[in-house]
């Protein structure tokens, strides 16, 4: 399995406070991703990172922000959390973009509750 | 709006039947991929097809793409109770976004 660690694995908070969910890879994976998953809608991307400092919006990016400081690790902050931000949150790594290539590696998820 | 949408939303098969799921998608891709989440699980990867490709096997799966109806099926052949799990297509719309649709929900019957 690709070493992938997302901490917490489960939160619950109040509206209005801070979280910051962190992904941590071991694969020297260049790509990484935050997805949302809920039901009704899949997996939506957030951001994503195509390096160090290197990050750009998703579909759905309203309310978070990212850092990618060191190669393997992807931050996903809600700087004030909403109940509508309720949901899993799901980070994955990629090696390359190619058309061969481009395989995601999921972590187990982070289940964030909102007050 | 999402790029990928699974069709059916849920489906019920008996064990050894094949299961069959379709994707469409809006824009051009590089490629296409097929995913498998158990319940409270990560996604797997189960295959990958490059939009120059119209087929591709893996084991029990097969894939098909056609590029001019922008859309994709992946076939799961003679079903087995581990097959029960959510499968999503996600698309490469040549940028560096990977872009899932909603899913289809598959439950084997024993």
């Amino acid at each position: 399995d690709a070493g992938i660690t997302q901490s917490p694995r489960h939160k619950v908070t109040e509206t209005g406070t801070p979280v910051t969910l962190r992904c941590h890879q071991t694969e020297n994976h260049r790509y990484m991703y935050w997805y949302r998953q809920d039901p009704g809608h899949g997996l939506r991307l957030i951001h994503y990172s195509y390096g160090v400092k290197d990050t750009d919006k998703g579909e759905v990016s309203d309310g978070y922000s990212v850092s990618r400081s060191k190669t393997e690790d992807f931050l996903l902050t809600l700087e004030s959390a909403t109940s509508s931000q309720t949901s899993v949150y799901f980070c994955a790594i990629s090696e390359s973009r190619t058309a061969n290539t481009g395989e995601l590696f999921f972590g187990e998820g982070s289940r964030l509750t909102v007050l | 709006s999402q790029q990928g949408e699974e069709d059916p939303q849920a489906l019920s098969i008996q064990e050894g039947e094949n299961a069959t799921m379709n994707c469409s998608y809006k824009t051009s891709i590089n490629n296409l991929q097929w995913y498998r989440q158990n319940s409270g699980r990560g996604l797997v990867h189960l295959i990958l097809i490059r939009s120059n490709e119209r087929e591709k096997h893996s084991g029990r799966l097969r894939v098909t793409l056609d590029t001019s109806k922008k859309s994709s099926s992946l076939l799961i052949t003679a079903s087995r109770a581990a097959d029960t799990a959510s499968y999503f297509c996600a698309t490469d719309a040549r940028d560096d976004k990977i872009i899932f649709g909603k899913g289809t929900r598959l439950h084997i019957l024993p």
